[in-house]
């Protein structure tokens, strides 16, 4: 069965530093998602993106941050100077189509630890 | 205002039991779906159902069914003959499909934890 794929599970970083958090999605897919969940709390909805653009981005989702699918399979996020605010898991989720009923598939998460 | 609302925090249940975990909703839009996922403390998510907002049958996936009340704008998980490995985090989340809308982002509540008792 498809799955989307991410890496790495688990990323150490200190503050300040860049990290680049990747993800495969599922290949017939056309819409991308970012979401993140700190520890304890809630999932929260970071940015889509569709057709090589971002369709839209939360208040989360500052300069700091940035998207793109360099390739045809991969879907990447960047945080260009990590806080420590930023320590979360963040998945990245694909889905074939549009309209309310077409389930996002999630990756298992990229756990990111800002020391 | 809280678009998803998962008013118990914590749920225990006697395995083999059947248990409901609530959830409430808040949209304006005529077109909408409704989600539940289950994530285990390693920590994925994992889809368990959905239930579309012009579904007149209320959807049901194994030990897993959704109680949907659309006048009260309640989306309910039914899980029955709990096992151990059901005890994790439960949320439930909302994509709306606003007219000329791009996105179909998911919105989440809060979740509950519910734990199983042997």
């Amino acid at each position: 069965e498809p799955e989307v794929t991410q890496t790495p599970s688990h990323q150490v970083t200190q503050m300040g530093q860049e990290v680049i958090l990747r993800c495969v999605p599922i290949s017939n897919h056309l819409y991308f998602y970012w979401y993140r969940q700190i520890l304890g709390q809630k999932v929260e909805f970071l940015v889509s993106f569709y057709n090589n653009e971002i369709s839209e981005k939360s208040e989360i989702f500052d300069d700091q941050f940035s998207v793109e699918r360099p390739d045809g399979s991969n879907f990447t996020l960047k945080i260009r100077s990590t806080k420590l605010e930023d320590s979360a898991m963040y998945f990245c989720a694909s889905t074939q189509g549009l309209g309310a009923y077409n389930e996002q598939f999630f990756g298992p998460g990229t756990r990111l630890t800002v020391l | 205002a809280q678009k998803i609302t998962q008013t118990q925090p914590g749920m225990f249940v006697q395995e083999k039991e059947a248990v409901t975990l609530d959830c409430t909703y808040d949209t304006s839009d005529q077109s909408y779906g409704l989600f539940w996922y289950k994530q285990p403390s390693s920590g994925e998510m994992i889809f368990l159902i959905y239930q579309g907002s012009y579904d007149e049958q209320n959807a049901t996936e194994g030990r897993y069914s959704l109680n949907f009340q659309k006048a009260r704008k309640s989306a309910n998980l039914v899980i029955s003959a709990s096992q151990l490995g059901d005890s994790a985090m439960y949320f439930c989340a909302m994509r709306e499909a606003p007219w000329g809308g791009s996105n179909y982002k998911l919105t989440f509540g809060k979740g509950t934890l519910l734990t199983v008792n042997p």
